[in-house]
């Protein structure tokens, strides 16, 4: 089946800093990808969706300044959260779909940021 | 806009019985629903999905059903495993808009 791979699993970093996370499809082309956060005992929230080799759709309320998004291939997206800050600490996943505007069916095993 | 919710946060069923996981839409327009299943650390897993045209679907001891009078949704999980003990999110759109989660349900299946 379609496996989405995420990396790394878990990261700690010191605030101010940026920290890099990368979302691979493994076995098809991701056309689309979405980016999640998701607070504990809360839900999924879509932060943004990626479409290869186009700027990424923000949600409102994310910056895009503060979470870059990148997705430069069919198989690699990549969120960068710049200056990182204690309240981004969360659980980003993230997921891909084949059809461009399809539904993210296939996710990755998420994220765990801490920012100390 | 949509929201999406559950009736409860959290679910035990003895194992081996059946379990029913709930949950409310409320855009009567929405066409499309996923329920996932997440295990603690890990991302979401695609379950089953039905589109507004039906209201009934079935897969590997799962069914989804869907009530759009009521705006309403429902999995059933059959002869329940220790494996199945995770949380559950239902999740609807509307055409090409944003799939919007729901807020979850704990499953805890009873040894």
């Amino acid at each position: 089946g379609a496996v989405v791979s995420q990396h790394p699993s878990r990261v700690i970093c010191k605030s101010g800093t940026s920290v890099k996370i990368e979302c691979r499809s493994l076995d098809f082309q991701a056309t689309t990808m979405f980016w999640y956060r998701q607070f504990p005992k809360q839900s999924l929230m879509l932060m943004a969706t990626s479409n290869e080799g186009s700027k990424a759709t923000y949600e409102q309320g994310v910056e895009k300044d503060k979470f870059l998004i990148n997705h430069a291939s069919l198989t690699l997206s990549t969120l960068t959260v710049t200056s990182a800050h204690p309240e981004d600490s969360s659980f980003y996943i993230c997921s891909a779909s084949r059809v461009e505007g399809g539904r993210p069916l296939h996710f990755g095993n998420g994220t765990r940021l801490t920012v100390t | 806009g949509e929201s999406v919710g559950l009736h409860l946060p959290t679910l035990s069923v003895q194992e081996g019985d059946n379990s029913i996981i709930n949950c409310a839409y409320s855009n009567s327009a929405s066409d499309y629903f996923i329920w996932y299943k997440q295990e603690s650390g890990k991302g979401p897993q695609f379950i089953i999905d039905i589109r507004s045209n039906m209201d009934k679907r079935q897969g590997q001891r799962v069914t989804v059903l869907l009530n759009k009078t009521v705006k309403h949704l429902s999995l059933q999980i059959a002869a329940t495993q220790p494996g199945d003990s995770a949380v559950y999110f239902c999740a609807a759109k509307e055409g090409n808009e944003k799939l919007t989660f729901g807020t979850g349900t704990r499953l805890t299946i009873i040894p």
